[in-house]
């Protein structure tokens, strides 16, 4: 079965270090990959996607970056956090076009 | 483009009544349709997705949902609300723009009172 990895779960940053939070799917291959954002009781914005190796769209203009190195990998970087990067970070995978989408246990992330 | 409305961002039900959380959808052709559940600081977690076929589909958790095309609405219900269905619930569609992406509701956090 395909099960899918977040890591790390929560994270304190100060403003103005970098970010790098990884997400791995195991169990299938060529996998759709996706990062969310969840703001406190707010709803989920899509920050980036990738439909293969190296290849990344990517949805609102901010100072995150996003990376695809491997199939099964999705990597969420920022060189210089603000505050308005606090939030809660989702990672997804999804196989196949019109299919559901299935979410890692999120990362915490709060700036100080 | 397309949008998901989610009515009610907070439900509040007595344990053993009905749960009713409302979803309508914006769409000219039958789109494929989705309800996740989230529990606090966890992941979305997908309860039943419509595709195509039976326009009542089962879920987890006893949870079921009605694709209705002339109202374009898919509405999550379940006989009997338990007090370990509180959560916040997301209704979403596929993107027609963009099979990749699908387009999520604001969310209806359920709260059940004892």
């Amino acid at each position: 079965s395909q099960t899918i990895h977040q890591w790390p779960a929560t994270l304190v940053q100060p403003v103005g270090s970098p970010l790098s939070l990884e997400c791995t799917v195991e169990g299938t291959s060529n996998p759709n990959l996706y990062w969310y954002r969840q703001a406190a009781g707010r709803g989920l914005q899509l920050l980036f996607y990738s439909v293969g190796i190296g290849q990344i769209s990517s949805e609102v203009p901010q100072n995150l970056s996003a990376s695809r190195p491997q199939d099964r990998q999705f990597i969420l970087s920022s060189k210089k956090l603000l505050l308005s990067d606090s939030g809660f970070y989702l990672c997804a995978w999804q196989q196949g076009w019109n299919q559901p989408q299935h979410f890692g246990d999120g990362t915490r992330l709060s700036i100080l | 483009a397309q949008s998901v409305t989610q009515l009610g961002s907070h439900v509040s039900v007595s344990e053993g009544a009905l749960v009713l959380l409302r979803c309508n959808y914006s769409s000219s052709v039958p789109p494929y349709l989705f309800w996740y559940v989230q529990y606090p600081n966890q992941g979305l977690q997908l309860l039943l997705k419509y595709t195509t076929g039976a326009t009542l589909v089962k879920g987890i958790n006893g949870f079921e949902a009605e694709f209705k095309k002339s109202e374009t609405s898919f509405h999550l219900t379940k006989p009997s609300a338990h007090m370990s269905d509180a959560a916040e619930y997301f209704c979403a569609v596929s993107d027609t723009d963009s099979s990749y992406k699908l387009i999520f509701g604001s969310g209806t956090r359920l709260l059940v009172r004892p």
